[in-house]
């Protein structure tokens, strides 16, 4: 099992310009997340969706949109970059939304915003 | 609302020293708690949990008890290795709720 997937690993954009991250699982989770990570604020999440067919904000979701394209895929979309976008982002994924159950990350994609 | 606090790092230890780094938490409700691993490069990785109060999760040789009496969650290890080098987070998922809540992060550093 490859876990969790995502691509692309590095990204380099102009402001203004738009890019979709992607990310993908083969764990038959129901729920997706993403993250960003910052230098001494630990991860904040962006979005989340509880299973498919449904998305929801997180604490950051500015900026930001999602799709929840299958159970499998779940796609970040940002459509005007920003420098204060410049971060690492971590895909994750877990059996379902709830306490006591944990989350499995990607490998994550570093992004820069010029 | 619910929070988490870690110690801030970085860590420095010799190979074979005792590890301790502190979690402390606020919440309301029963939530579970975990120690995540990042080493360079690479995305989080589950090390332990624990769900319930008293619970002590443990994986590789790290150890954390779940004190509610305390609200804390330290993470220890009784003799750390080059290999352990990386960051922990502390997080708790709240109980019913999508929401995790992530430390800040504290970086270990192990000399040989």
């Amino acid at each position: 099992n490859a876990g969790v997937t995502q691509t692309p690993k590095f990204q380099v954009l102009k402001t203004g310009q738009s890019m979709t991250l992607q990310c993908a699982q083969d764990m038959n989770h129901n729920s997706m997340y993403w993250y960003r990570q910052d230098p001494g604020m630990g991860l904040r999440l962006i979005y989340y969706s509880a299973s498919e067919g449904t998305t929801d904000k997180g604490e950051v979701p500015n900026g930001y949109n999602v799709s929840r394209l299958n159970k499998r895929e779940f796609s970040l979309r940002l459509e005007s970059a920003a420098p204060s976008q410049t971060s690492v982002y971590f895909c994750a994924s877990s059996e379902v939304v709830g306490s006591g159950y944990e989350q499995y990350f990607g490998p994550g994609t570093r992004l820069t915003v010029t | 609302g619910n929070s988490v606090t870690q110690m801030e790092g970085p860590v420095t230890l010799s190979e074979e020293a005792f590890l301790t780094i502190n979690c402390t938490y606020t919440a309301t409700g029963y939530p579970s708690l975990f120690w995540y691993v990042q080493y360079p490069g690479e995305g989080l990785q589950l090390l332990l949990k624990a769900t319930k109060a008293d619970d002590k999760g443990s994986n590789k040789g790290f150890e954390a008890t779940y004190r509610k009496e305390t609200t804390s969650f330290h993470l220890e290890k009784g003799s750390v290795q080059v290999s352990d080098s990386a960051v922990y987070f502390c997080a708790l998922s709240d109980s019913g709720t999508y929401k995790y809540i992530f430390g800040t992060g504290t970086r270990l550093k192990v000399l040989a």
